[in-house]
């Protein structure tokens, strides 16, 4: 168990809806990062976020969006949905905003209909 | 843009056999991270092993083992004495040391299958 909890774990939904998800770091941990892992695309990252100010960004779409809470924890907003949208959403935290290792969560599998 | 490579899609080895997967990597810094990471069927993403760029010594943890060649721009990974249990994607993965480098660039992963 990495200590990286990630909610729901499946998610079935139509396209046009809009889901969120929810990624809670490891204790102590302030950065998180939220990554796509599509059969297509592999593993792509999305954005991170430090102590509650995104950090940096990476190949998210506009129709995503994401925060961190004040008490570190994150939501990962999906809108608009679409089929190529289904995959498998990691989270995963470290301690700082660089130089230490990442713990993945076990994912949210998002099906699109 | 860094780019990470994986030229075996898949690869299988005999139970307590030895096997090596393959990286190579495409950056103009100096000073970065390398990493695998470990797939299983589950899919949670396990951390397998740790490279620093300025470490000339290749990092081992128990039955993993790297080889990095800098110059080389390679990263390859040794599994001994294999066991069922490290069939799984295995994905090889970079990270720039700078403040603001905080991507993981991932490979397309490779595909172990361990053979009883």
């Amino acid at each position: 168990d990495s200590g990286v909890t990630q909610t729901p774990k499946h998610l079935i939904t139509a396209t046009g809806q809009r889901v969120t998800l929810r990624c809670s770091p490891r204790s102590g941990d302030l950065s998180v990062y939220w990554y796509q892992q599509s059969l297509d695309q592999g593993l792509q990252f999305l954005i991170q976020y430090y102590n509650g100010e995104e950090r940096a960004k990476g190949n998210i779409l506009e129709r995503f969006s994401a925060q961190q809470f004040p008490d570190l924890h994150s939501e990962l907003n999906l809108s608009s949905l679409e089929l190529g949208d289904s995959a498998l959403y990691f989270c995963a935290s470290s301690v700082d905003w660089g130089r230490t290792i990442q713990y993945f969560g076990a994912g949210t599998r998002l099906s699109v209909l | 843009a860094q780019t990470v490579t994986q030229s075996q899609p898949e690869m299988s080895v005999q139970e307590a056999e030895t096997v090596t997967l393959s990286c190579t990597y495409d950056t103009s810094e100096s000073d970065y991270y390398l990493f695998w990471y470990k797939q299983p069927p589950s899919r949670q993403m396990i951390l397998v092993i740790r490279q620093e760029a300025y470490k000339q010594q290749n990092a081992t943890e128990n039955r993993f083992s790297v080889n990095f060649q800098k110059a080389a721009k390679s990263f390859s990974l040794k599994i001994s004495d294999s066991q069922l249990g490290d069939a799984a994607m295995y994905f090889c993965a970079y990270r720039s040391a700078d403040n603001y480098g905080q991507n993981f660039v991932f490979g397309p992963g490779t595909r172990l299958s361990v053979l009883p």
